[in-house]
């Protein structure tokens, strides 16, 4: 059975800072790994797709990587804003098409 | 189009009533997902669609839980004799068969059991 991991569960920083999340999951046959923020009470919006072939995405402030064979994705931030507080969420996919399994997020803070 | 669509987007009952939701996926996707998230957890998957077809449910969807996606567009989830413990936001998502099965989440139904 697949789990995700997420490590920190909380993170507070201040403004302007760069920061990694990190992502681990158990089961390395994933056919892709999908970051989301949630903001609180609110829905979960797609940061970043990585298929299983790919390394890296990137978009903006935003990068993440992937290395497969060891169960890792790593969410890069750069220089952090208030507005990026949020909860972040990677969930993976087994096969095309199939259910997400999610980790159970990191809650950032970033301070003013 | 304006993404995926839940509805209602809260919902208080009390404990033994049935209730239902519902979603609106983005109108080209046939793939149609429900989770359910407690309140600091990730979501977990119930169930999901592809087109009319209810292809998986999770061993959290008990016999209580019904979804449906009867023209393969919208899709409901019922909830009979509500629990306490069905408190939680549930989540639809939706997504394409042939491109890169990136999905997209509705901003949830918060549903309270009292």
């Amino acid at each position: 059975k697949q789990e995700v991991t997420q490590i920190p569960a909380a993170l507070s920083v201040p403004e302007g800072e760069n920061l990694v999340l990190n992502c681990s999951f158990t089961d390395s046959a994933i056919y892709n790994l999908q970051w989301f923020r949630q903001d609180p009470g609110k829905g979960l919006t797609s940061l970043l797709l990585i298929q299983s072939s790919q390394r890296e995405q990137t978009s903006g402030r935003l990068n993440a990587s992937l290395d497969k064979s060891s169960g890792r994705s790593t969410l890069y931030i750069a220089a952090s804003q208030p507005g990026d507080s949020a909860t972040y969420l990677c969930a993976v996919r087994e096969t095309s098409g199939s259910r997400l399994t999610f980790g159970e997020g990191t809650q950032l803070t970033v301070n003013p | 189009d304006t993404g995926v669509s839940q509805d209602p987007r809260h919902k208080i009952t009390k404990r033994g009533q049935n209730v239902t939701f519902r979603c609106d996926p983005i109108s080209e996707h046939n793939r149609l997902y429900w989770y359910r998230q407690t309140l600091g957890q990730g979501p977990e998957f119930l169930t999901y669609f592809q087109n009319e077809a209810q292809l998986e449910k999770s061993r959290l969807l008990s016999d209580r839980f019904s979804a449906e996606r009867p023209k393969g567009s919208f899709s409901t989830l019922e909830i009979q004799r509500t629990e306490q413990g069905d408190s939680a936001m549930y989540l639809c998502a939706s997504s394409e068969v042939d491109r890169n099965t990136e999905a997209f989440f509705g901003q949830g139904t918060r549903l309270t059991v009292v």
